[in-house]
């Protein structure tokens, strides 16, 4: 089955330093993936599109100078939060579509937490 | 823009109980998705939905496409305590280009609870 791997699992970073989060696609290739941010018991809202080779795209409201995505191969989008503060503090999830097929799979997420 | 309305919101039962909840939506979706989200993990697919009435089980779990394309509903029967998760119903986000199959709007989610 398609297996996307999202690390580190958990992060505990200080205000204003940055954190870089990983997604990978173990056996298959990813043009696209997507990030998501999760709430304590509430929904996950899209966030970015990760595009290989190219800009990633944003949804309204969020700030692409803050939250840094690079894919820079077919099978790993990365994202970075920038100059971190204790409302980032938050699940962060992966996901991406293998090629023929039309259901998202997703990493195991990553809760990131700001002191 | 896109937006599932998932209800209900949270569901207490005993072991053994059936359970039902469902998604409704003001716009036409042609693909309805069935995630479950165990505490501090991603979702996981349950189940797929392609075609308008289309009625497709998996195991105890069964998930009907509603045939104006704009509901769909999940079922667990017998439910075990490890059924105790979050819920979501999800559908692909439309584009200028078509369907962005990647590229998901969920329902708020129903969070289950199972008591022994």
């Amino acid at each position: 089955g398609a297996v996307v791997s999202q690390h580190p699992s958990r992060v505990i970073c200080k205000s204003g330093t940055s954190v870089k989060i990983e997604c990978r696609s173990l056996d298959f290739q990813a043009t696209t993936m997507f990030w998501y941010r999760q709430f304590p018991k509430q929904s996950l809202m899209l966030m970015a599109t990760s595009n290989e080779g190219s800009k990633a795209t944003y949804e309204q409201g969020v700030e692409k100078d803050k939250f840094l995505i690079n894919h820079a191969s077919l099978t790993l989008s990365t994202l970075t939060v920038t100059s971190a503060h204790p409302e980032d503090s938050s699940f962060y999830i992966c996901s991406a579509v293998p090629r023929r097929l039309t259901e998202a799979f997703f990493g195991q997420g990553t809760r990131l937490t700001v002191v | 823009g896109q937006q599932l309305n998932q209800s209900p919101q949270s569901m207490f039962i005993q072991e053994g109980e059936d359970v039902s909840m469902n998604c409704t939506s003001s716009s036409i979706f042609n693909t309805w998705l069935w995630y479950k989200q165990d505490p501090g993990e991603g979702p996981v697919l349950l189940i797929a939905l392609y075609k308008a009435g289309e009625l497709t089980s998996n195991g105890r779990l069964t998930a009907q496409f509603g045939i104006t394309r704009k509901d769909s509903f999940l079922n667990i029967s017998a439910s075990i305590p490890s059924d105790v998760g979050i819920y979501f119903c999800a559908g692909p986000n439309f584009n200028a280009g078509g369907t962005s199959y990647g590229k998901l709007t969920f329902g708020q989610g129903t969070i289950l609870t199972v008591h022994p």
